[in-house]
């Protein structure tokens, strides 16, 4: 089944302790991207990736740090969360020119 | 900075209304993308445009794109209660980075 995974789907952890969310997806797409969801404000692109090993910032890369060392994987390290980065992200890949993007289910972080 | 507008933020109706969702912009797009969201679920995408007037029919929706591609609009004839949910449009940059509206939260009530 074609889909993009996400893990861990919850996690509450406490301020500046470094976390790492894993993004993967099994449809060999080029394009992957991380977002913020926060209510009333849409989905915002924190980091997007063309192909392996290029990644660029999005609109709100503060505080985020992405890898892309295989295709599939696009994983989300914030090397030290605060309480302002309490959200629901998603992961979701794309491919070709139209680049319908697929998503993963969300994680929904919580800091404290 | 790129930003998409969306309206009305809310919408409440009645099964079997029409309605208009609305996603503006200053910016040009090379596509748009309409996503639908479900409460604790990623959105699924519904429909892409990408010529400057085109129009794509889906069942009972109707997506249309601006003749300048920076704006988009989403009509429903009858709305059912299956149709609730949270609409998001999203541009293109070109190959770049996407663009997400704030979304346009419907309740289609039986």
């Amino acid at each position: 089944e074609a889909q993009v995974t996400q893990n861990p789907r919850y996690l509450i952890t406490v301020t500046g302790k470094k976390l790492t969310v894993t993004c993967s997806q099994n449809m060999n797409h080029e394009y992957m991207s991380w977002y913020r969801q926060d209510p009333g404000l849409g989905l915002r692109q924190i980091y997007y990736s063309m192909n392996v090993e290029v990644t660029d910032k999005g609109d709100v890369p503060e505080g985020y740090k992405v890898s892309r060392k295989e295709k599939r994987n696009f994983p989300l390290i914030l090397e030290s969360p605060s309480p302002n980065q309490t959200s629901l992200y998603f992961c979701a890949s794309s491919f070709g020119d139209r680049r319908e993007q697929y998503f993963g289910p969300g994680t929904r972080l919580t800091v404290t | 900075t790129q930003l998409l507008e969306q309206s009305p933020q809310f919408l409440s109706i009645q099964e079997g209304e029409n309605l208009t969702v609305y996603c503006n912009s200053s910016s040009v797009f090379s596509s748009l993308q309409w996503y639908r969201q479900e409460p604790g679920e990623g959105p699924v995408l519904l429909v892409t445009v990408v010529t400057g007037g085109e129009v794509k029919k889906l069942k009972r929706l109707t997506f249309q794109f601006g003749d300048a591609r920076k704006d988009s609009s989403l009509h429903i004839t009858a709305a059912q209660p299956g149709d609730t949910g949270l609409y998001l449009c999203a541009g293109d940059n070109y190959g770049q980075n996407f663009v997400f509206g704030p979304g346009t939260r419907l309740s289609a009530l039986p």
